[in-house]
């Protein structure tokens, strides 16, 4: 079974600072991984997705994230902090033969003026 | 703009009333999800279609059910809700071959 593990449920940053998301994984095939972003009372939006091309994933709003099979970890990035970044962030990972995600616990970003 | 509707956005029920939450797609996707959302919580897949296959997980509540009429529509009807029901209801579709899931603005249910 895979699962996915994010490290701290709140991270606070200042604007204008690193936002840095853990999450690993563990799965007994190679994953695809995902991460979303949740505004309040929104759906999941996403915002980049690795798919065993290049580690190093970009997607929207600045993130990025790197994977790092050793590690089983992809950990999203974000070099300077926006007030809009405020939301909520879920790593998720689908094994390469199926449709079903499996979702971290989330972390909750405060971005503080 | 393609993308993946929820109506309503917000919908009060009564305890035991049934209800149905709707969501359509112009995304033309094979895949359809239906998640309950709790505060606070990752989203908890309830079932899926793929095509016509209907998927239930296995602590899926009987309570819950699913209906998929064609390709663009799928409906979630809850047959006696209970105050424990209330939550974000999202709907989510995916493309077999690209993995990733779109997801629709969500339903927020209240039981009353």
């Amino acid at each position: 079974a895979q699962s996915v593990t994010q490290l701290g449920s709140h991270v606070s940053v200042s604007e204008g600072a690193l936002v840095l998301l853990r999450c690993n994984y563990s799965s007994s095939v190679p994953p695809y991984l995902f991460w979303y972003v949740q505004y309040p009372n929104q759906g999941l939006q996403l915002l980049l997705k690795y798919t065993s091309a290049a580690t190093l994933v970009k997607g929207i709003n600045g993130f990025e994230a790197e994977f790092k099979k050793s590690e089983t970890s992809f950990h999203l990035t974000k070099p300077s902090a926006h007030m809009s970044d405020a939301a909520e962030y879920f790593c998720a990972v689908t094994k390469a033969a199926g449709n079903k995600l499996t979702f971290g616990g989330g972390t909750r970003v405060l971005v503080k003026p | 703009d393609a993308m993946v509707i929820q109506n309503p956005r917000y919908q009060v029920t009564q305890f035991g009333k049934p209800v149905t939450l709707s969501c359509s797609q112009t995304l033309n996707h094979n895949v359809m999800y239906w998640y309950q959302q709790k505060s606070s919580q990752a989203p908890k897949l309830l079932f899926h279609y793929y095509d016509k296959d209907f998927n239930n997980e296995a602590d899926t509540p009987d309570n819950f059910q699913s209906r998929r009429p064609n390709t663009s529509f799928c409906f979630l009807d809850i047959r006696s809700p209970g105050l424990g029901d209330a939550a974000m209801y999202l709907c989510a579709t995916s493309r077999d071959a690209s993995r990733e899931q779109y997801f629709g603005p969500g339903t927020r249910l209240t039981v009353t």
